[in-house]
């Protein structure tokens, strides 16, 4: 059973319009959510996180979202760059587990020039 | 920041031998370490939690005999895949969590790309 759901395998974007990418999860537990970017045949690196105890984190052109009601979860990328054309994954934790990353399947973004 | 390093980052092994990947932590200590194994196209699955100084916890369907683990220091996490088969040809990859960082603390390796023929 997927606690972390990235229903989208992919989404192509224009250079310079929003991307929206997205998450839901299941287990009500989870206190921290994370994105990470990931290029081919590297490790994924972080890129926004949020707590549960809010609904919106801003870091430059990334904001993610958070609607605990809707356990959903989105990630912003305004405007969109070529260099944001990668796999990105959603990842949930803690919540009294051990600490364990609970990652999606991930999203591959494509942002054509 | 907070480096973690992993090598090899790709290793090309004949059947039944036996592969060690390492994954250091630079600057920072870590308790804990996770290791991870990606399919194509699949996301990253946990396969086990290695704390230094005790046996590594594997997630369900990991052979532990197969995929053994070792946490001897506060920077050093190794992973052997031993009697290597084609089916474990994949994409490995560690993290390190750094504990005064909390839930923000994990760091990921750059992976390791396992061919077995």
């Amino acid at each position: 059973d997927q606690q972390v759901k990235q229903n989208s395998p992919s989404l192509s974007v224009q250079e310079g319009r929003i991307s929206i990418l997205n998450c839901d999860y299941t287990n009500s537990m989870f206190d921290y959510f994370l994105w990470y970017k990931k290029y081919p045949a590297e490790g994924p690196t972080f890129l926004i996180s949020i707590s549960s105890i809010k609904d919106k984190n801003e870091d430059g052109r990334f904001t993610v979202f958070l609607n605990k009601s809707a356990k959903h979860l989105s990630l912003h990328i305004v405007p969109s760059q070529p260099g944001d054309s990668a796999v990105y994954f959603c990842a949930a934790c803690c919540g009294g587990s051990q600490g364990n990353l609970i990652f999606g399947k991930g999203t591959k973004l494509s942002v054509k020039p | 920041g907070a480096v973690v390093s992993q090598h090899p980052s790709w290793v090309i092994c004949k059947s039944g031998t036996s592969v060690k990947i390492e994954c250091r932590s630079l600057d920072f200590q870590a308790t804990t370490m996770f290791w991870y194994r990606q399919f194509p196209k699949q996301s990253l699955m946990l396969m086990a939690t290695s704390n230094e100084g005790s046996k590594a916890t594997y997630e369900q369907g990991v052979e532990k005999d197969k995929f053994l683990i070792n946490h001897a220091s506060l920077t050093l996490s190794t992973l052997t895949v031993t009697s290597a088969h084609p089916e474990d040809s994949s994409f490995y990859i560690c993290s390190a969590r750094d504990p005064d960082r909390g839930a923000y603390g994990y760091t990921f390796g750059s992976g390791t790309r396992l061919t077995v023929v």
